[in-house]
């Protein structure tokens, strides 16, 4: 059974940068051919696609976030991350990782708060 | 530039029957999707992948009650004998430059 499982701090002061990882069970990220994107939503809206890494490690980000974001993958833990940074309260949001271009595993999603 | 289109809201009665719709832009009407439940206060949960054809491969787990169809750049998710539980907002996917997210359609069973 794959599952995804969002970790990372909760509350990010502004400016500074947010982490994150999605660690991955039921599937090796290395074995298989899917891209791991991450996902968030602001609280009562709709979701905005942040980027993906392949298990090669090669990305694609929104580009409306470019500048601010790195996905790194790390196969020995099954695990995929991702960094934002110069964060705002705009960037206050549920954060979800998913599996394959359309998302067919989610995660349960982690709210992270922008604030000092 | 791939757009999703998605009616805000949609009500139907518990144990009848209802067809949520997501309209690709004209220039991707041969796009599949994927239609994605959230539950209240819950995560995305993938529920199919739909093509042009109207083939359609659900998710683990996933009722037959929830099929789709499609029909030009029309994607159709449709819910059969609805239950309390279908109340919650649907969202169209397609993949494109990343994902891309119709706005969602918030579905009340009364």
């Amino acid at each position: 059974q794959v599952r995804l499982q969002e970790s990372g701090p909760g509350l990010v002061k502004p400016s500074q940068t947010l982490s994150l990882t999605c660690t991955v069970s039921g599937v090796s990220i290395s074995n298989s051919s899917y891209y791991w994107s991450w996902i968030r939503q602001w609280p009562g809206k709709g979701l905005e696609w942040i980027g993906y890494i392949y298990h090669s490690g090669s990305t694609y980000y929104n580009p409306s976030l470019k500048s601010r974001v790195t996905m790194s993958v790390d196969t020995s833990k099954n695990q995929f991350s991702l960094k934002l940074n110069s964060v705002t309260a705009a960037d206050t949001a549920l954060y979800y990782c998913a599996r394959s271009s359309y998302g067919d595993y989610w995660g349960q999603g982690t709210l992270v708060t922008v604030s000092s | 530039q791939l757009v999703l289109t998605q009616s805000p809201s949609a009500s139907a009665s518990l144990g009848a029957s209802v067809r949520l719709t997501c309209t690709l832009s004209s220039e991707h009407s041969t796009y599949a999707i994927a239609w994605h439940q959230q539950q209240p206060e819950k995560g995305p949960r993938y529920l199919m992948k739909l093509k042009d054809d109207g083939s359609h491969t659900k998710g683990d787990g996933i009722p037959d009650r929830f099929s789709g169809s499609s029909s030009g750049a029309e994607r159709y998710l449709t819910i059969s004998r609805l239950q309390s539980e279908d109340e919650a907002y649907y969202y169209c996917q397609a993949w494109g430059t990343g994902m891309i997210f119709g706005g969602g359609t918030k579905l009340t069973v009364l």
